[in-house]
């Protein structure tokens, strides 16, 4: 079975333009949610989607959005780039048929470099 | 809001020894607990996952254990390996009075090095 694919893997972009990433959730997870990691803040909760609706979103600008489509794929963008936008960002996949105890899985992760 | 704190921030031992990671949280109203390893520019790896049931889960040489009252989990790594040298990270995810869930919340990680 695979498991969480993100891409692009390394991504490089400049101040002011906007980047999506890309994540594909193993087969038959209904729940992605999307994290960014930085050596000062570690990670932190960005959103999460499940059967293409936001159902949660952490304390980050609106310049962050993201969107899940009707096969549980996601995709998130960011507007605007700034130089602290540079990170990794990981992508986790949940089960969650009845709640939100189950186990999350996460991806490789997109490296992005705003210059 | 949620905070979860992880000690120690490093730990260097030798190859055979157990060892014990903590964390802790603020609010104990969890749906679960999850331990991660991180190794370098890479994505986290699931390692054990307890639900605030549970009291305790175990898979090879890796046990969690959970205190939600007292806001308290530990990793127990038995017979360290050079293998096991990563970060590990716990992460919680808090449940809302009125049902719902946040996302996870995650610990800066304990960063491990495991000499051989």
């Amino acid at each position: 079975k695979a498991g969480v694919t993100q891409t692009p893997r390394y991504l490089i972009k400049t101040r002011g333009q906007q980047v999506t990433l890309s994540c594909s959730p193993i087969s038959g997870h209904r729940s992605v949610s999307w994290y960014q990691q930085t050596p000062g803040q570690g990670l932190q909760f960005l959103f999460e989607y499940f059967s293409e609706t936001q159902r949660n979103k952490g304390n980050f600008p609106g310049r962050f959005s993201g969107r899940q489509f009707s096969n549980s794929r996601s995709e998130m963008n960011v507007s605007t780039l700034e130089l602290g936008d540079s990170a990794l960002y990981l992508c986790a996949s949940s089960l969650e048929t009845g709640g939100y105890n189950t186990e999350a899985f996460f991806g490789q992760g997109t490296r992005l470099t705003v210059v | 809001k949620q905070e979860v704190t992880q000690i120690p921030a490093a730990l260097s031992v030798p190859e055979g020894e157990n060892l014990v990671l903590n964390c802790s949280f603020t609010d104990s109203a969890i749906y679960n607990l999850q331990w991660f390893r991180q190794d370098p520019g890479k994505g986290l790896t699931s390692l054990l996952l307890i639900q605030s049931s549970q009291r305790e889960q175990t898979s090879g040489r890796l046990n969690a254990s959970l205190d939600k009252s007292s806001g308290r989990s530990t990793l127990y790594i038995a017979a360290s390996q050079p293998g096991d040298s990563a970060t590990y990270l716990c992460a919680v995810r808090r449940a809302y009075s009125g049902g719902g869930a946040d996302g996870l919340t995650f610990g800066k990680g304990t960063h491990l090095i495991i000499q051989p």
